[in-house]
């Protein structure tokens, strides 16, 4: 059972604009939070992250929200580049060092 | 640098042989995984291991086997019992705790 969901498997905005990318999990046990982005034949880089005990993580043009009654978490890019379209993973981590991805979001920004 | 090593970037295997693919970092990470990526999903996690000599089934093990005689070394071989086996495959280490794991550029692996 998938424990972490990204149910929007692409996302086009225009440059300039808010990209928003959505992430909802299961497991109440998850007690850190990552963004990733993909190229094609290559790994993930790490992008973002939040520790469970916080709501908001700021770093740059990107933020990350948690928003744990929902079980849901988020990314903003604003604004939006072109050399921001890729793929985007979230990630959740169970005390043991167990991650959980999910199945990506495909962002493409339109100059 | 410090990173982590995959190789080779693009393997291929006959039907019914083991294969193993190589997997290092100099980057003193104590924990390591492997992940199996197939378009549409997710990663999924095969194997990890929080420290040498120690290591745990994933998801998907089965089919799958690993060693970790060192700290900087976790291959993963895809044996013949691994039905489906065609996909990337990406491996990941990291230091513990609230950080981030880092992956290495992965293997493509094909069944001829």
């Amino acid at each position: 059972d998938q424990q972490v969901k990204q149910n929007s498997p692409s996302l086009s905005v225009q440059e300039g604009r808010i990209s928003i990318l959505n992430c909802d999990y299961t497991n109440s046990m998850f007690d850190y939070f990552l963004w990733y982005k993909k190229y094609p034949a290559e790994g993930p880089t790490f992008l973002i992250s939040i520790s469970s005990i916080k709501d908001k993580n700021e770093d740059g043009r990107f933020t990350v929200f948690l928003n744990k009654s929902a079980k849901h978490l988020s990314l903003h890019i604003v604004p939006s580049q072109p050399g921001d379209s890729a793929v985007y993973f979230c990630a959740a981590r169970l005390t043991g060092n167990q991650f959980y991805f999910g199945t990506g979001t495909s962002l493409t920004v339109i100059p | 640098d410090g990173g982590i090593t995959q190789s080779p970037k693009y393997l291929f295997r006959k039907e019914g042989q083991n294969v193993t693919l190589s997997c290092e970092q100099n980057l003193n990470h104590d924990a390591m995984y492997w992940y199996r990526q197939d378009p549409g999903q997710g990663l999924r996690l095969i194997y990890y291991s929080q420290i040498v000599n120690d290591f745990q089934k994933g998801d998907i093990a089965e089919g799958y086997s690993v060693s970790r005689e060192k700290k900087e070394s976790f291959p993963l071989t895809v044996t013949s019992a691994q039905k489906n086996p065609t996909a990337f495959y990406l491996c990941a280490s990291s230091i513990g705790g609230h950080q981030p794991q880092h992956f290495g550029d992965g293997t493509r692996l094909s069944i001829l």
